[in-house]
């Protein structure tokens, strides 16, 4: 069964340092792997997304994320964390030719940022 | 563009009684429809997913259903609501697809207490 580990539960960096958040799955096949950001009583909205190609994958607001087949990883990283990057961070996974779009999500990451 | 709404954003209710949570779509046609629970500190769970008018498939045995009158319409209902139903929920819509290609797009949430 697919599934999804994000073995950082909760993370703290300065602002202006990098970052990364860690991302595993296990599934047999090619995945489709998303990273959703949610702020503190909202929604999720979709940072980046990866199904084929280009192993690393650039999204909005300044994140990226690089797919390692050979780790079953999906780690996302942004070179500078600004204050307003402080959220909560979902990695998912899709199964591809299901009859619906059933994502996976991992129990999410908490980033805090210290000014 | 598409756009999808919640309401109420915020739910106090006691035990016992009844509930009823609306999720619309906008701007799309035939989407797919999704209902997550968030646990305060955890993931996300997924509890009812339809691919069209009067579908709904169940995740998870529980206390709520949840139904699609319209094309664009999601409700997640119960009869009594239990303690264990405190949350946040978020409704959610994808193109539908069978390749697992199209990511969510989350609303923005209900609150949900029961006392």
């Amino acid at each position: 069964a697919q599934s999804v580990t994000q073995p950082d539960i909760h993370i703290t960096v300065s602002e202006g340092a990098s970052l990364e958040l860690r991302c595993n799955y296990s599934y047999g096949a090619t995945p489709y792997l998303f990273w959703y950001v949610q702020s503190p009583g909202q929604g999720l909205q979709l940072l980046l997304k990866y199904f084929s190609g280009d192993t690393l994958v650039q999204g909005i607001k300044g994140f990226e994320a690089e797919f390692k087949r050979s780790q079953s990883s999906f780690n996302l990283r942004k070179p500078s964390v600004h204050w307003s990057d402080a959220a909560e961070y979902f990695c998912a996974v899709a199964r591809e030719k299901t009859s619906y779009d059933k994502v996976i999500f991992g129990p999410g990451t908490s980033l805090s940022v210290i000014p | 563009s598409q756009t999808i709404h919640q309401w109420p954003a915020t739910l106090v209710q006691p035990v016992g009684s009844p509930l009823s949570l609306e999720c619309t779509v906008e701007g799309t046609s035939n989407p797919n429809l999704y209902w997550y629970r968030q646990a305060a500190g955890r993931g996300l769970q997924l509890l009812f997913y339809s691919v069209g008018i009067g579908q709904i498939s169940s995740e998870v045995p529980q206390n709520l259903s949840a139904s699609r009158p319209q094309d664009r319409q999601f409700i997640l209902s119960s009869k009594k609501l239990l303690l264990s139903d405190s949350g946040f929920y978020l409704c959610a819509w994808s193109v539908h697809s069978t390749s697992g290609r199209s990511e969510q797009f989350f609303g923005p949430g209900t609150r949900l207490t029961v006392l």
